[in-house]
């Protein structure tokens, strides 16, 4: 059964980094079938897409976060990362880490982790 | 950016009933629309993909439509696990985006 688990600092300072890891059990991220990313969600707001990576490390971001986002694979842990800089208090939100399938049909986020609240003080 | 309009923002509903959410894109999106369920505090839920599919081990009272710009989620004879946001996701090219969600309440 596939899991995904989120960690990471719970708060982080302003104009400093969020780092945050995805571990994955169940499934190897070097597949080449299958896409990782990272989608967040501000308390009681809407979801959010931030990026993704594929197996071979082609990434794609967000062009409100391109600036500022980095996610990147570690096949030998089977986890993969986000960094976000210069953080401010609009990037508090609960972010989640998810499984991308993709085929002739459709693209979809069809695993998730359970989410990890980011605060960042005003 | 492709922008995603769902109708309502919420929705009331009894056990039993039958409902249906909109969604709209600002292009056309061919097929490449999802649809997520989430409850308080937990991650979303793939339910349909590609508008219509449904997703394995998801109850057949969900369902889905549409093509180009305007897709429907149905859900036949609402369940009490049923109450929840509702959102839909396009695919059609990136940035991948949401609508803004439908909370569906009890009435």
């Amino acid at each position: 059964q596939l899991q995904l688990q989120e960690s990471g600092p719970g708060l982080v300072k302003p104009s400093e980094t969020l780092s945050l890891t995805c571990t994955v059990s169940g499934a190897s991220i070097s597949s080449n079938i299958y896409y990782w990313g990272w989608i967040r969600q501000p308390p009681g707001e809407g979801l959010e897409w931030i990026g993704s990576i594929f197996y071979s490390g082609t990434t794609y971001y967000s062009p409100s976060l391109k600036s500022r986002v980095t996610i990147s694979l570690d096949t030998s842990k089977n986890h993969f990362s986000l960094k976000l800089s210069s953080v401010t208090a609009a990037d508090t939100a609960i972010y989640y880490c998810a499984r991308l399938t993709e085929d002739s049909i459709s693209s979809r986020w069809d695993y998730w982790g359970q989410g990890t609240l980011v605060t960042v003080p005003s | 950016d492709i922008q995603m309009t769902q109708s309502p923002s919420s929705l009331s509903a009894s056990v039993g009933d039958r409902v249906t959410i909109t969604c709209r894109a600002s292009q056309s999106i061919n097929t490449y629309l999802n649809w997520y369920q989430q409850k308080p505090g937990k991650a979303p839920k793939l339910l349909i993909y590609a508008a219509s599919s449904l997703q394995s081990g998801v109850p057949s009272r969900f369902s889905g439509s549409g093509s180009g710009t305007d897709f429907t989620l149905t859900i036949n004879s609402l369940q009490p696990e049923d109450f929840a946001t509702y959102y839909c996701q396009q695919s059609y090219s990136t940035p991948i985006t949401f609508g803004q969600g439908t909370r569906l309440e009890t009435k």
